[in-house]
């Protein structure tokens, strides 16, 4: 079980440029989420998704999209980076048992220039 | 926002002495959880304690919950340098039948060997 991964480990964009980041999970989870965490703060979520084909906006949606095509995958897309979009992101998921945790994955820091 | 605070922001302890953190949070809740967080990693979950229960043991941590106050406790007992990490509590928040949770700022803890 490789639970909950992240790709890639590390990028760094220019202003304008787009990118997708992916989350894969083997746990057969209903629930995804991407956060992001930048330094002195906790995590902020930015989208989630209760099941495939389902996506809904988090604390923080603005300048992202997500999709998720697969129940495995969670995809977040930035359409045209900005310097504020700079952080270390976070996917995590869980199962639809209550209450449950949230497996992370190991993180992708995003610089943008 | 329905941000919980961690306090201290930092604390740093000689290995062998006692941990005590603090989380508050400011809606009410189903339960809380507290996560770790090393240093360049994801989350790992530690302990969730339901909010019809007041105190939860698992090893060296312990965790109290107090509802009226909207505050938990994360307490380790005979630190290690290893337990040098962050760590955040999470809560849920109940919207729409689906289930997101939101975390503190987190709490930096530094055990000096």
């Amino acid at each position: 079980n490789a639970g909950v991964t992240q790709t890639p480990k590390f990028r760094v964009l220019k202003t304008g440029q787009s990118m997708t980041l992916l989350c894969a999970q083997d746990m057969n989870h209903e629930y995804m989420y991407w956060y992001r965490q930048d330094p002195g703060m906790g995590l902020r979520l930015i989208h989630y998704s209760v099941g495939e084909g389902t996506t809904a906006k988090g604390e923080v949606p603005d300048g992202y999209n997500v999709s998720r095509l697969k129940k495995q995958n969670f995809l977040l897309g930035l359409e045209s980076a900005a310097p504020s979009q700079t952080s270390v992101y976070f996917c995590a998921s869980r199962g639809l048992a209550f209450p449950d945790t949230q497996y992370f994955g190991p993180g992708t820091r995003l610089t943008v220039l | 926002s329905q941000q919980g605070e961690e306090d201290p922001q930092a604390l740093s302890i000689q290995e062998g002495e006692n941990a005590t953190m603090n989380c508050s949070y400011k809606t009410s809740i189903n339960n809380l959880q507290w996560y770790r967080q090393n240093s360049g990693r994801g989350l790992v979950h530690l302990i969730l304690i339901r909010s019809n229960e007041r105190e939860k043991h698992s090893g060296r941590l312990r965790v109290t919950l107090d509802t009226s106050k909207k505050s938990s406790s994360l307490l380790i007992t005979a630190s290690r340098a290893a337990d040098t990490a962050s760590y955040f509590c999470a809560t849920d928040a109940r919207d729409s039948g689906t289930y997101k949770y939101i975390f503190g700022t987190g709490t930096r803890l530094k055990v000096l060997a």
